[in-house]
């Protein structure tokens, strides 16, 4: 157990709708990372986010956003979902930022019918 | 953008052996990752490359980074069935993004 939690482990949903994805980063970390696994892309890069602040950006969609609250925890807002976004969607949180150790949440599955 | 080269992509060997992956990158960068996945679960940290020649070891697993070469190699000793999983190597650039490589699926038969 990483101690990183990320709900929902899984979400069915329809083309076109929106859903939030949840990552609540180990004590102490400051850092939160949103990665996409997907069989065609493999592992992607989303976001990065420090102590609130938005600090790297990858190949993150514009339908996507996410945010990082006060209390540190984050969430990963997809809309007009897209059959190509079904994927495992990972955060990950490291104490400071870019040369840390990066632990990794269990993963949110996403089905998009 | 970075690209992230991973060699093999799948490995199969025999329990005892001794094999190497190889992660290439394009540009210059001193931060690499090693981490390991298991069948439907998430990402494990294995290692944290951060200066050349940087070398780190932690059972039967080695990783050492060039950043000269743009090569980090993960050695695996004797191998175990228990080190049957994917292995990814991953790259971050100075804008603090993170490359992954396409994994190297490994498979020890006892």
């Amino acid at each position: 157990d990483s101690g990183v939690t990320q709900t929902p482990k899984h979400l069915i949903t329809a083309t076109g709708q929106r859903v939030t994805l949840r990552c609540s980063p180990r004590s102490g970390d400051l850092s939160v990372y949103w990665y996409q696994q997907s069989l065609d892309q493999g592992l992607q890069f989303l976001i990065q986010y420090y102590n609130g602040e938005e600090r790297a950006k990858g190949n993150i969609l514009e339908r996507f956003s996410a945010q990082q609250f006060p209390d540190l925890h984050s969430e990963l807002n997809l809309s007009s979902l897209e059959l190509g976004d079904s994927a495992l969607y990972f955060c990950a949180s490291s104490y400071r930022q870019g040369r840390d150790t990066q632990y990794f949440g269990p993963g949110t599955r996403l089905t998009v019918l | 953008e970075l690209k992230v080269e991973q060699n093999p992509l799948f490995l199969s060997m025999q329990e005892g052996k001794n094999y190497t992956i190889y992660c290439n990158y394009s540009t210059t960068s001193d931060r690499l990752y090693w981490y390991r996945q298991d069948p439907g679960k998430s990402l494990e940290s294995l290692f944290v490359l951060l200066s050349n020649g940087a070398v780190k070891q932690e059972g039967r697993l080695m990783a050492s980074l060039d950043t000269k070469a743009r090569l980090s190699t993960l050695h695996i000793t004797a191998a175990v069935h228990d080190l049957s999983a994917t292995y990814f190597c991953a790259v971050g650039d100075n804008f603090n993004k993170f490359y992954f490589g396409s994994g190297t699926k490994l498979n020890v038969k006892p």
